[in-house]
């Protein structure tokens, strides 16, 4: 089975602190993507990868950046935190291929409280 | 433009049938996904239906696909306490090459004892 893993369930930083949030994959996938998830909003993408080195932005990219240094690993960047990115953080990846393989695979989020 | 749109909470009885309901917008959508998110955990995906065919069943699973409405609907048989979850409809759209998917706002299912 593929594991996503994202290396905090629980995070909490002050306003204005720069924060990492580390994700891992183990199925070699080229795809990751970076989502917040927030009550009655649902996911919203906020950055994802096609490959290393490469990233593109998605629906809510404004206050983050990412980082895409190995395959396996894809690093979401808080550069100075703020309280209303409070949120649910879910990592996922996917393989490339044919449409039928955009099934997405999911981490287990990271709660980040900004106080 | 992409908007995937379902009601926010669902309660019903052991053993009833849960039907969970979504709508989206994009005609080109090709594929729609049906994920669940227990409490403390990632989403999951349930099933998912290519956007030429009408249903598909997965043992106490049903997925109907209306594409002249762009409705999609899940509807989970025998409904079981273990079932309690968000429920969350996707789409993804033909063309947008390296995309992710598009979510609904997740429909929390409450299933009483």
């Amino acid at each position: 089975d593929v594991k996503v893993t994202q290396s905090s369930r629980y995070l909490v930083k002050r306003t204005g602190e720069k924060v990492f949030l580390e994700c891992v994959q183990d199925m070699d996938h080229e795809n990751m993507f970076w989502y917040r998830q927030d009550p009655g909003l649902g996911l919203r993408l906020i950055y994802f990868s096609y490959d290393v080195k490469m990233k593109e932005k998605g629906d809510i990219p404004e206050g983050y950046s990412v980082s895409r240094e190995k395959k396996e690993r894809f690093s979401l960047i808080l550069e100075s935190a703020s309280t209303n990115q409070t949120s649910m953080y879910l990592c996922a990846s996917r393989a490339s291929g044919a449409m039928a393989n955009e099934k997405l695979f999911f981490g287990s989020g990271t709660q980040l409280s900004v106080l | 433009g992409e908007d995937v749109e379902q009601s926010l909470f669902l309660s019903v009885r052991e053993g009833d049938s849960s039907v969970i309901n979504c709508t989206y917008t994009d005609s080109s959508s090709t594929y729609l996904y049906w994920y669940k998110q227990e409490p403390g955990a990632g989403l999951q995906l349930l099933t998912y239906i290519f956007s030429n065919m009408d249903m598909k069943q997965d043992q106490r699973l049903t997925v109907l696909l209306n594409k002249k409405d762009k409705h999609l609907s899940l509807r989970i048989a025998d409904t079981q306490t273990g079932d309690s979850a968000i429920y969350f409809c996707a789409e993804s759209i033909q063309g947008t090459g390296r995309r992710a998917l598009t979510f609904g706002s997740g429909t929390r299912l409450q299933v009483q004892p």
